[in-house]
């Protein structure tokens, strides 16, 4: 069965500084989401992305947060400036043309 | 976004039949009633999904009330491979497919 696949599996990064959190989607799979999960906490939507451009955006994702297909294939997530709140589980999920979606096995990210 | 009750936890034990149910009174017409599940340290996964008939498939099958205010997700015999977090959702067939989680309930499985 296909998979969603992330990288890094774990990143420690100092306030303040950029991370690049990637996703490889399934192949086909045209729409795209970012959620993140704060240890011990309920999964929280950040974005949704479809055709090159952002369908909807929560709260959370503020203008520290972008999204894009930068080669057609791989999905990121970039976080400009990071801040402590910012540690949390980062999932990339991607879905076809029908309901469910598909959760790559995602990224701890620490920020010290 | 209409919201789901689910209880925090449950215990099963194992190779017996599981009911996770869910409460969802102020669901609307055009909700389909999700469930994913997560295992420890790893992503969601999906479960099943329906809109108003009960559905089954390989994992699990779904019971959806008459009046659609509540269902239930029915683990025919557990494992304990199915010890996770299981997470009834609600997404509103006009979005844009996001899903917006609750605390799900802990379903613990004794051996």
């Amino acid at each position: 069965e296909p998979e969603v696949t992330q990288t890094p599996s774990h990143q420690v990064t100092q306030m303040g500084q950029e991370v690049i959190l990637r996703c490889v989607p399934i192949s086909n799979h045209l729409y795209f989401y970012w959620y993140r999960q704060i240890l011990g906490q309920k999964v929280e939507f950040l974005v949704s992305f479809y055709n090159n451009e952002i369908s909807e955006k929560s709260e959370i994702f503020d203008d520290q947060f972008s999204v894009e297909r930068p080669d057609g294939s791989n999905f990121t997530l970039k976080i400009r400036s990071t801040k402590l709140e910012d540690s949390a589980m980062y999932f990339c999920a991607n879905r076809g043309d029908g309901e469910t979606q598909y959760f790559g096995p995602g990224t701890r990210l620490l920020v010290l | 976004d209409a919201k789901t009750t689910q209880p925090n936890s449950m215990e099963s034990n194992e190779e017996e039949p599981v009911h996770l149910p869910c409460n969802h009174s102020t669901i609307s017409g055009t909700d389909y009633i999700h469930w994913y599940r997560q295992l420890p340290s790893q992503g969601p996964e999906y479960v099943i999904h329906g809109l108003t008939s009960n559905v089954n498939n390989r994992m699990a099958s779904l019971a959806i009330a008459e009046d659609r205010k509540s269902s239930t997700l029915i683990l025919h015999r557990a494992t304990l491979r199915d010890a996770a977090v299981y997470y009834c959702i609600l997404r509103d067939r006009g979005s844009n497919y996001q899903l917006i989680w609750g605390a799900g309930t802990k379903l613990i499985i004794k051996p």
